[in-house]
């Protein structure tokens, strides 16, 4: 079974670092992976999305890239803001018997003024 | 503007009673899910469904129910058989299986 698990689990800096949050997972046979973000009590926000065959993909001050044979993906922020401050989630699709993503816990992150 | 819609954003349910969650899309997505959230796990899928009149339990559907009688609405049924209901549920969609995930703003269920 797809296990994700995202390091660090939280992560506190000061504004206008750069930044990078790490995502895993058991099962390198997937579709695609998946970043977004979660503001508390909120719904899910898509940043960026990878297809299987692709090895990153940017928007704006985000960068993902992902490396399937070792089940490994990053998110890189840059110039971090303190609108940046959210949890972060990755999840990957597997495809199999329930189709829908599986999500790792997040990484809760904090940019300090 | 095209998204998804989730309502109520609160709802209290008493022991013993169902309760019904709405999801609507107007993104003209063929698949919709629902995940189910709570503190310190991450989302877990409840159901999917591909297709209108098609639907398909996820890693935890006992004590749920859905129906998807139309494209743009996919509906949740917490019933009286789910023990721990209390959670954030989360209404997504894509337009394959395969493709990028959008999400709803999400409904907070609290057992009273």
């Amino acid at each position: 079974k797809q296990e994700v698990t995202q390091i660090p689990a939280a992560l506190s800096v000061p504004e206008g670092e750069n930044l990078v949050l790490n995502c895993s997972f058991t099962d390198s046979a997937i579709y695609n992976l998946q970043w977004f973000r979660q503001d508390p009590g909120k719904g899910l926000t898509s940043l960026l999305l990878i297809q299987s065959s692709q090895r990153e993909q940017t928007s704006g001050r985000l960068n993902a890239s992902l490396d399937k044979s070792s089940g490994r993906s990053t998110l890189y922020i840059a110039a971090s803001q303190p609108g940046d401050s959210a949890t972060y989630l990755c999840a990957v699709y597997s495809g199999g018997g329930a189709d829908g993503l599986t999500f790792g816990k997040g990484t809760h992150l904090i940019i300090q003024p | 503007d095209g998204g998804i819609t989730q309502s109520p954003k609160y709802l209290f349910r008493k022991e013993g009673q169902n309760v019904t969650l709405s999801c609507e899309q107007n993104l003209n997505h063929d698949a919709m899910y629902w995940y189910r959230q709570d503190p310190g796990q991450g989302l877990r899928l409840i159901y999917y469904s591909q297709i209108v009149n098609d639907f398909q339990k996820g890693d935890i559907a006992e004590g749920y129910s859905v129906s998807r009688e139309k494209k743009e609405s996919f509906p949740l049924t917490v019933t009286s058989a789910q023990k721990n209901p209390t959670a954030f549920y989360l209404c997504a969609s894509t337009r394959e299986i395969n493709t990028e995930a959008f999400f709803g703003q999400g409904t907070r269920l609290t057992v009273v």
